[in-house]
């Protein structure tokens, strides 16, 4: 099985800031990883796909990078909705693993 | 529009079974798999397997096999997620989400069931 390590497991951050989160896979995925936002008690939203593709309506502060066995999502200029927790999810083979979560909090 | 709704919240007593249900609309159901997604409360996400409607079949993470059924329905649009003998641990937020490889990976949830396995 493929296993997602995901830094930090929580983060404090001001609005404003700028936010970087870490995936990393335990073999070589591609790009086939996906991120998404989880606010508390909500149905968790896709942000990126393929590694870095942005899901249509999601802010432009969003972004992704890497390939392989190292992710990063970007929040550029954190805004207050923004405070949520965040999930990456392989799917390059079965099982399909989510890292473990990072979870931005109010500084 | 694209939605996945689920059924309502289930509360069950241990070594009970329940079946929860994910009916899709706003797509051409066969042209999509869906996967469950379960979450405990206070946890992360964990996936649990996924089902063909085309196909019928499934593919189940190992943890669940033995102890979940996953199948659909054509007919109503709908996949269903099966336990046949519930533990405490159960209690979660079970969630379905579609995809049909490509960029098309869980790009949509179902809003979640709630299974609370109590005494």
């Amino acid at each position: 099985d493929i296993q997602m390590t995901q830094s930090p497991s929580v983060m404090s951050a001001s609005v404003g800031d700028r936010v970087t989160i870490t995936c990393r896979a335990s073999q070589d995925i591609s790009n086939h990883l996906a991120w998404f936002q989880q606010k508390s008690g909500r149905v968790p939203q896709r942000l990126i796909y393929a590694a870095s593709s942005l899901q249509s309506g999601v802010p432009s502060r969003f972004s992704g990078s890497g390939s392989g066995t190292e992710f990063t999502l970007t929040i550029n200029s954190l805004q207050p909705e923004d405070f949520a927790t965040y999930y990456c999810l392989q799917h390059n083979s079965y099982p399909l693993t989510f890292g473990g979560g990072t979870k931005v909090e109010i500084k | 529009q694209v939605q996945l709704v689920q059924s309502g919240p289930e509360v069950k007593k241990p070594g009970a079974s329940v079946k929860i249900s994910c009916q899709a609309s706003g797509y051409t159901f066969v042209d999509y798999y869906i996967h469950w997604v379960r979450q405990a409360p206070g946890q992360g996400l964990e996936w649990m397997g996924v089902n063909n409607p085309s196909a019928g079949s499934t593919r189940l993470a190992q943890k669940f096999q033995g102890g979940v059924t996953m199948t659909s329905d054509t007919s109503t649009r709908t996949v269903y997620l099966e336990f046949n003998s519930l533990k405490f641990d159960d209690t979660a937020v079970y969630y379905c989400a579609r995809d049909r490889g490509y960029d098309d990976w869980f790009d949509t949830w179902g809003q979640g069931t709630l299974v609370t396995v109590s005494s």
